[in-house]
């Protein structure tokens, strides 16, 4: 299971930072992402990060802004996102990876809210 | 990475099938058999219908089925049930430098 929290109204130019925790499996065993979702619109992957935290993606919209992290000992998945935009508008998903953006566990998702 | 083409829309009705194309690149659904097919529900988060092309995740009905020609992949599904009314994405690899890439998303409606 996958509980995402954190988000929420930010003004632009904000900070947030979304954590997602991991329950019943094995955390430090898999790939981890970040989905979003604008409202209305499709899917973009956001950022990804290895078993061991040494290897990370992001999408080029999100590049520079966006840091993710995670702690295995915790069982947790993060995102720092800085200098926040309108367009980061979006639900933003927790998502286990079984290799190849084969993601067969999805949290619920979190809403954050980019606006004056 | 440019977000894989969808068709905005396709029907059926109840027992019909319908398919749903999704054309890439030689860059993502061409050049690899990494295709994965997601459904989602109004307020719901996506499910994982099909990856690898071809392969059901254990609990999806054999009536989803994914194929894959070229740079275009596709999903079928057969025997077209309500509860299949639902948005549909197809995702690829796109490298391992790259992350993957979503296509625009399809909205099949039983009529």
């Amino acid at each position: 299971q996958l509980v995402e929290s954190g988000g929420g109204l930010v003004q632009p130019g904000g900070s947030l930072r979304l954590s997602c925790a991991a329950s019943g499996f094995t955390f430090s065993s898999y790939w981890m992402n970040w989905v979003r979702q604008a409202p209305g619109k499709g899917l973009e992957w956001v950022a990804n990060i290895k078993q061991d935290g040494s290897d990370t993606h992001y999408a080029d919209s999100v590049k520079g802004r966006f840091t993710i992290s995670r702690d295995n000992a915790d069982k947790s998945l993060y995102l720092q996102m800085n200098s926040l935009r309108a367009e980061d508008t979006a639900i933003y998903y927790c998502v286990r990876d079984l290799g190849y953006y084969r993601g067969d566990c999805w949290g619920q998702g979190t809403l954050v809210t980019v606006s004056s | 990475q440019s977000a894989l083409t969808q068709p905005p829309s396709a029907s059926g009705s109840p027992g019909q099938s319908v398919a749903i194309s999704c054309t890439g690149t030689s860059s993502d659904v061409g050049g690899y058999n990494y295709v994965s097919w997601y459904q989602q529900h109004p307020g719901k988060a996506p499910k994982l219908m099909i990856y690898e092309v071809t392969k059901r995740p254990s609990g999806v009905p054999d009536r989803f089925s994914g194929s894959k020609s070229g740079n275009t992949a596709s999903l079928t599904v057969s025997g077209l049930q309500a509860e299949d009314e639902a948005d549909y994405y197809c995702n690829s690899f796109a490298g391992s430098d790259n992350l993957g890439v979503f296509g625009t998303g399809t909205k099949v409606t039983v009529l």
